[in-house]
């Protein structure tokens, strides 16, 4: 079944430092998104994006975030200038697209997650 | 609006017994309601989903029950066993937008 992959698995980090999370969604999905989860914590979404533009983002997500789809098959998220507070399980997740008019009631299918960790 | 609830926060089941987790929304723009399973260290996986035009969704151990009058729904899992221990949160989204998380329910079976 295909998946949601996710690199890497367990990133640490110097707290100011750049960190770029990537990831590769399911091959036919059409929308893309980002969540974390601090450590015992539910899950909160940051941004999702969909024909190369955010389609919607928390306040979470300032301007230190950014996402990006460089290629065909990569969907990145940067973080500025990490603060101690970044610290938590960052998600990616995408869905298929059918009638945007409509919505879509296509499910999200997750990735294993990146653990980043600020020093 | 955006919330969903969710409890217990975590439940304790014997092997064989029938977990419950309840859900309330507030958002009567959601129309679709899914259920997660994530065990440690992995994501959050697909478990269950249901959209507020059906009552009742059954597949195999677990079904989702769903009142939309009282904006509430639930996950029961019959038969539990073992490997179901893990945390289990509901979601709700509309269309193609984000998915909003309850807090969670971790269960633990206990043979």
């Amino acid at each position: 079944e295909p998946e949601v992959t996710q690199t890497p698995s367990h990133q640490v980090t110097q707290m100011g430092q750049e960190v770029i999370l990537r990831c590769v969604p399911i091959s036919n999905h059409l929308y893309f998104y980002w969540y974390r989860q601090i450590l015992g914590q539910k899950v909160e979404f940051l941004v999702s994006f969909y024909n190369n533009e955010i389609s919607e983002k928390s306040e979470i997500f300032d301007d230190q975030f950014s996402v990006e789809r460089p290629d065909g098959s990569n969907f990145t998220l940067k973080i500025r200038s990490t603060k101690l507070e970044d610290s938590a399980m960052y998600f990616c997740a995408s869905s298929e697209a059918l009638d945007r008019r409509i919505g879509s009631n296509q499910p999200q299918h997750f990735g294993d997650g990146t653990r980043l960790s600020i020093l | 609006q955006q919330q969903v609830k969710q409890s217990p926060q975590s439940l304790i089941v014997q092997k064989g017994g029938i977990s419950i987790i309840n859900c309330a929304y507030e958002n009567t723009a959601f129309d679709y309601f899914p259920w997660y399973q994530q065990f440690p260290g992995k994501g959050p996986a697909l478990l269950i989903a249901i959209r507020p035009d059906v009552s009742e969704k059954k597949e195999g151990r677990f079904t989702i029950s769903f009142n939309k009058s009282a904006k509430q729904f639930s996950l029961h899992i019959m038969d539990s066993q073992p490997g179901d221990s893990a945390t289990y949160f509901c979601a709700a989204k509309r269309g193609y937008q984000k998915v909003t998380f309850g807090t969670g329910t971790k269960l633990q079976v206990i043979p």
